[in-house]
C-alpha cells in the first residue's frame, strides 16, 4: 500500500455526464499529481498541486478540473465526460527531500469508460 | 524540451536470461533525476530505483543493476536471471529537479515478458 487511495475503481460514463475522482494520501505531502495512461502509452500528467489551496495545469488539463481544499485530498473532475477521456488514471503523491525529489508513490488506479 | 526514449517496445527472455531494459533522456537540464517503475500485469505502479543526475556509479541490488551514462543521456536498467514474475512494463521517468511540481516524464514503457 503506498498510502494513496483511489476512488472509484471502475467507473462507466455516458458521453456529457460529469464525475469526480477523490484520491486521499493518509501522510502529509505536499505535493500530489493526476496521471492518465492510454494504451501502448506511458503516463501523462494532467493537473498538479504543490499544496493545500494550489493547484496547476500539466500536459493534458483540457476537459479536467482539479481542487486541493485539504492536504490529504487531490479531486479531479470531469464537467462533460467524452469518449476520449477514456483512460486509466492515477493518482500519485511525492516526497520532497532536501535538496532533491524522491520517489513518487502511486494509487492502485481508476479505470473509466466512456460511452 | 525534454525527451524520453525507450526504444524497445517489446522484450520476450526466456527465464534465468539477463535482460537489459534502455532509456534515453535528452535534455539540456544539468540536474534531473531519474526513476524506473514497474507495473505488473494487475495495473499497479511499483517504484523500483531512483538515481541523480550527480551520480554516474552504476549499482547492484539483488538482481537489479542500472548504468546511467551522462555523456549518451542513457539509463539503462538490468535484471540478473529473468523470473516469471518479472514479466511486466517497465517505465523510465525522469523528473528535472527544478521543474515546477516535480512531476515525471514518462517513457513509452517496455514490455518484458519471461517464459519458463
Amino acid at each position: 500500500n503506498a498510502g494513496v487511495t483511489q476512488t472509484p475503481k471502475f467507473r462507466v460514463l455516458k458521453t456529457g455526464q460529469s464525475m469526480t475522482l477523490l484520491c486521499a494520501q493518509d501522510m502529509n505531502h505536499e505535493y500530489m499529481y493526476w496521471y492518465r495512461q492510454d494504451p501502448g502509452m506511458g503516463l501523462r500528467l494532467i493537473h498538479y498541486s504543490v499544496g493545500e489551496g494550489t493547484t496547476a495545469k500539466g500536459e493534458v488539463p483540457d476537459g479536467y478540473n482539479v481542487s486541493r481544499l485539504k492536504k490529504q485530498n487531490f479531486l479531479l473532475g470531469l464537467e462533460s465526460a467524452a469518449p476520449s477521456q477514456t483512460s486509466v488514471y492515477f493518482c500519485a503523491r511525492i516526497l520532497r527531500l532536501a535538496g532533491g525529489v524522491g520517489e513518487q508513490f502511486f494509487g492502485p488506479g481508476t479505470r473509466l469508460t466512456v460511452l | 524540451a525534454q525527451k524520453v526514449t525507450q526504444a524497445q517496445t517489446e522484450i520476450s527472455v526466456v527465464e534465468k536470461e539477463d535482460v537489459t531494459l534502455d532509456c534515453v533522456y535528452e535534455t539540456r537540464d544539468t540536474t534531473y533525476y531519474l526513476f524506473w517503475y514497474k507495473q505488473p500485469p494487475s495495473g499497479e505502479l511499483v517504484f523500483l530505483i531512483r538515481r541523480n543526475s550527480f551520480d554516474e556509479q552504476n549499482e547492484i541490488s539483488g538482481r537489479y543493476s542500472w548504468n546511467f551514462q551522462k555523456s549518451t543521456s542513457s539509463f539503462n536498467f538490468t535484471i540478473t536471471a529473468s523470473q516469471v514474475v518479472d514479466s511486466a512494463v517497465y517505465f523510465c521517468a525522469p523528473s528535472p529537479a527544478n521543474q515546477a511540481g516535480t512531476a515525471l516524464i514518462f517513457g513509452k514503457g517496455t514490455t518484458l515478458s519471461v517464459s519458463s
